[in-house]
């Protein structure tokens, strides 16, 4: 079993639905989790940070984390073709260690 | 503010052949890793530099691969000789790391595309 699994896509939706992407782990030591947003022939880049467990919003953007689950999710509200992307979760121990990203779930918001 | 920069964007090489990738992290930013990305999956950490002190390097492959930091900026990660299962996207990413008082706000650069032949 890995270490972080994702929902292996792609995932194809019309553009204004709502999209929830997911991962799930097994170190119970992870304590930060983030999604990352990686489009085509780019680096990723950080869209939403949070500590432990909980929910974070950032406009169309709202980060979950259950850690009595393992699981953390991503929505998308109102998605756009412009989030068309791959997005990689990733998580980390309390000092930053064991930093690892899920295998990503490529994303296509269709006009 | 700029961004992490790297170089070269691309590069082809054959086999066996040295190859040698550039970064010049975020200024301020205490924490660089270098990560491999291979088509559909996410980066794997290779080496994780706190200034200049190679904190993390379990995952490279140390028998072709070295890296360094010198003056605790910027860094070189190096190949030598190449296989043709090098062939994968190089990245860069830097932090402020925990002397900063922020944790893993990583920022990646463009990354390389190496493709040995």
């Amino acid at each position: 079993q890995k270490e972080v699994e994702q929902d292996p896509g792609p995932l194809s939706v019309p553009e204004g639905a709502i999209v929830s992407l997911n991962c799930t782990y097994s170190n119970s030591a992870f304590q930060y989790f983030m999604w990352y947003r990686q489009y085509s022939r780019k680096g990723p880049e950080l869209l939403m940070y949070t500590y432990s467990s909980g929910n974070k919003e950032d406009g169309r953007f709202t980060a979950q984390v259950d850690k009595s689950s393992k699981y953390i999710s991503l929505f998308i509200r109102d998605s756009q073709p412009s989030d068309s992307a791959t997005y990689l979760c990733a998580m980390s121990g309390p000092y930053g260690q064991n930093f690892v990203f899920g295998p990503g779930t490529r994303l296509s918001v269709l006009p | 503010e700029a961004g992490v920069v790297q170089s070269p964007r691309y590069k082809i090489i054959e086999k066996k052949q040295p190859v040698a990738f550039w970064c010049n992290p975020i200024s301020g930013h205490n924490t660089l890793y270098w990560y491999r990305q291979n088509l559909g999956q996410g980066p794997e950490l290779l080496i994780r530099y706190e200034n200049e002190e190679a904190v993390d390097d379990s995952q490279l492959p140390k028998d072709r691969f070295s890296a360094e930091r010198l003056k605790g900026v910027d860094s070189t990660l190096k190949i030598q000789p190449a296989e043709l299962g090098d062939s994968a996207v190089y990245l860069c990413a830097s932090s402020f790391g925990l002397a900063g008082g922020r944790s893993d706000e990583q920022y990646f650069g463009p990354g390389t595309r190496l493709t040995v032949t």
